[in-house]
């Protein structure tokens, strides 16, 4: 149980095109996802939380105009990068939190790699 | 001071021998604590949770918890070459979101 699902796994756009990337929990149901942003050899970094039927929250210093989240069910949260530039060029994973879970466990999606070229 | 503390390794142990990750925090209203395991270009994967002091065992692994010394390890007996990863530990608390350490990347040597 507890599997979470992303698409696309890879991604290569052109600068100033727009990139959606599906985070999707398959076997329950998730009031929250969340997204985050890895660079190469960090730790991964929160980028917004997602609560279905709600707006996004973002974190500090995040866009919400250039990361568009969209959490439309409670299956599937979609962020967007609108206006991709090649510093936007990272690994993207959701999470999800059951809606029946207690003590706030997070499923990994599998991540997206963006590159921006 | 970071919120999260984790020794940043790279740590290296030959296989069969027992591997030692730690992890210290700041925000005693901590009141979950998560060891991730990542593979080099995959996303982190759950190996153990804990929420109470002591210890609790899950084959290999063994996660230790010490609210008082706001003090997290996760231990790997008779560890095995694809041990090797980063491991990430995190918490949460009050806002039920993850705080996560910098990670710490381990080598089994076989």
């Amino acid at each position: 149980g507890a599997v979470v699902s992303q698409h696309p796994s890879r991604v290569i756009c052109k600068s100033g095109t727009s990139v959606k990337i599906e985070c999707r929990s398959l076997d329950f149901q998730a009031t929250t996802m969340f997204w985050y942003r890895q660079f190469p050899k960090q730790s991964l970094m929160l980028m917004a939380t997602s609560n279905e039927g709600s707006k996004a929250t973002y974190e500090q210093g995040v866009e919400k105009d250039k990361f568009l989240i969209n959490h439309a069910s409670l299956t599937l949260s979609t962020l967007t990068v609108t206006s991709a530039h090649p510093e936007d060029s990272s690994f993207y994973i959701c999470s999800a939190r059951p809606f029946a879970g207690t003590n706030n466990e997070q499923f990994f999606g599998p991540g997206t790699r963006l590159t921006v070229l | 001071q970071k919120e999260v503390e984790q020794n940043s390794g790279p740590l290296s142990v030959p296989e069969g021998a027992i591997a030692s990750l730690n992890c210290t925090y700041s925000d005693r209203g901590s009141q979950s604590f998560f060891w991730y395991r990542q593979y080099s270009g995959k996303s982190p994967e759950l190996i153990m949770s804990i929420y109470s002091n002591g210890d609790k065992e899950d084959g290999r692994f063994t996660a230790q918890l010490n609210k008082a010394s706001q003090y997290v390890s996760l231990l790997i007996r008779d560890s095995q070459p694809s041990d090797s990863a980063t491991y990430l530990c995190a918490f949460s608390g009050s806002a039920r979101q993850l705080t996560f350490g910098s990670g710490t990347q381990l080598t089994v040597l076989p």
